[in-house]
């Protein structure tokens, strides 16, 4: 159940754009696409996106996810302050179980 | 609304037992899967385990089979992680999920002597 991989960290400007990457391989992330969330500190994850670009209601249109082979990407534009938090991306694998990436840390400078 | 209530974490002692429940409210709970999903402090998160909406179907992380037993009880909208045999390394904060729509606040679990 090896986990997917994600940047420790990126850092952008405020009002700038953001693509936070999650490599997997052809049994999770190239099959099933992945699930993103976000998780600001001390609280729980929310979803951002799941199966690659389908955004649950609520969720503003600057996030969006897309998919290229094993590698799935969130793309967070006009950055806002309140975009500073960690990201994980997640996906079900053909061993029968779910695997998340080890998240990103995104700062808005 | 959607609510999910987790409870029964704590402070057990290694080779220890815990029982964890997690309440749902707003939502037709028989109709989900649901998952436990734990963060140790300071670490990202790590899926521990999953069932089908009528309990027939479940799955386990490598690191918890054996040991955890996840359950669910449709009739009472609730879902529970039983956990035996308790290493340092299950301390976590432990989430129940709806899918990965809906997350409760979580309930401490502390590992230690």
């Amino acid at each position: 159940q090896a986990g997917l991989t994600q940047p420790p960290s990126v850092s952008k400007g405020l009002r700038q754009t953001a693509t936070l990457t999650c490599t997997g391989n052809s049994n999770n992330v190239g099959n099933q696409g992945a699930a993103w969330l976000q998780q600001h500190q001390g609280h729980p994850p929310k979803l951002l996106s799941y199966r690659n670009n389908n955004r649950p209601s609520g969720i503003s249109e600057r996030f969006s996810a897309s998919r290229s082979g094993n590698t799935a990407s969130l793309t967070i534009t006009g950055l806002q302050p309140e975009d500073e938090a960690d990201y994980y991306c997640s996906a079900w694998d053909s061993s029968l179980s779910v695997v998340f990436g080890g998240g990103t840390k995104l700062t808005v400078l | 609304q959607v609510q999910l209530v987790e409870s029964g974490g704590g402070l057990v002692k290694p080779g220890g037992s815990l029982r964890l429940s997690c309440a749902a409210s707003g939502f037709t709970f028989s109709d989900y899967y649901m998952s436990w999903i734990r963060q140790a402090p300071g670490k990202g998160l790590e899926w521990v385990s999953y069932i089908s909406s009528s309990g027939s179907t479940i799955y386990y992380a490598d690191s918890v089979k054996g040991r955890f037993t996840i359950s669910r009880d449709n009739a009472k909208n609730s879902l529970y992680l039983q956990m035996n045999s308790l290493r340092a390394e299950d301390t976590a904060v432990y989430y129940c999920a709806r899918n990965l729509d809906y997350w409760g606040q979580g309930t401490l679990v502390t590992v230690s002597s």
